[in-house]
């Protein structure tokens, strides 16, 4: 069974720009979250998606925004990229109804 | 306002020992935890859960136990092996609202010796 897989792996922006991150999740689940990885934040949810609703929002700026489409696959965007995004970013996908997530390998975002 | 706390952010043991590692939490909202182990440059990866209703919960090597009345949960690898070596995450979850929203302590980096 194949795992959640995030797309691209490594991408550099610049300031200013924006950028999307693409997640697929395990084949059957229909729940799919966000997380950013920061070394001095840790880990921090950012928002989470179930049959294309958004069901919970983390404590992040306008900035950061999601989507789901029919097929669960979820993408997430950041416009007017600064500095300090720069991290990880992961998403998790899982059965509705239990609180095991499956994470991807993540997308490394560097903004110079 | 750090709602899981791991006060470990590192914990050395030698191969064959017990490692425990450590986490409080501050939110009564919590019934649902977790314990993630990271490898750098990949996503954690799940180990073992718990639900409020139990105080126990094994799973091979590894137990992770709750006190509710005290807010705090451990980790117990019996034996530690060096391949544990990794980065380890508690989680919290208020499951009545949504299982995926997680929040995650600071992470503990295991080391086992061999």
């Amino acid at each position: 069974k194949a795992g959640v897989t995030q797309t691209p792996r490594y991408l550099i922006k610049t300031r200013g720009q924006q950028v999307t991150l693409s997640c697929s999740p395990i084949s059957g689940h229909r729940s799919v979250s966000w997380y950013q990885q920061t070394p001095g934040q840790g880990l921090q949810f950012l928002f989470e998606y179930f049959s294309e609703t958004q069901r919970n929002k983390g404590n992040f700026p306008g900035r950061f925004s999601g989507r789901q489409f029919s097929n669960s696959r979820s993408e997430m965007n950041v416009s007017t990229l600064e500095l300090g995004d720069s991290a990880l970013y992961l998403c998790a996908s899982s059965l509705p109804s239990t609180g095991e997530l499956f994470f991807g390998e993540g997308s490394r975002l560097t903004v110079l | 306002d750090q709602q899981v706390k791991q006060n470990s952010p590192s914990l050395s043991v030698q191969e064959g020992r017990i490692s425990i590692l450590n986490c409080d939490y501050t939110n009564s909202m919590f019934d649902y935890f977790l314990w993630y182990k990271k490898y750098p440059a990949e996503g954690p990866t799940f180990l073992i859960s718990i639900s409020s209703i139990k105080d126990k919960n094994e799973d091979g090597r590894f137990t992770v136990f709750l006190n509710k009345s005290a807010k705090h949960l451990s980790l117990h690898i019996v034996p530690s092996q060096p391949g544990d070596s990794a980065v380890y995450f508690c989680a919290a979850s208020a499951a009545t609202t949504s299982y995926g929203k997680l929040t995650f302590g600071q992470g503990t980096i295991l080391t086992v010796h061999p």
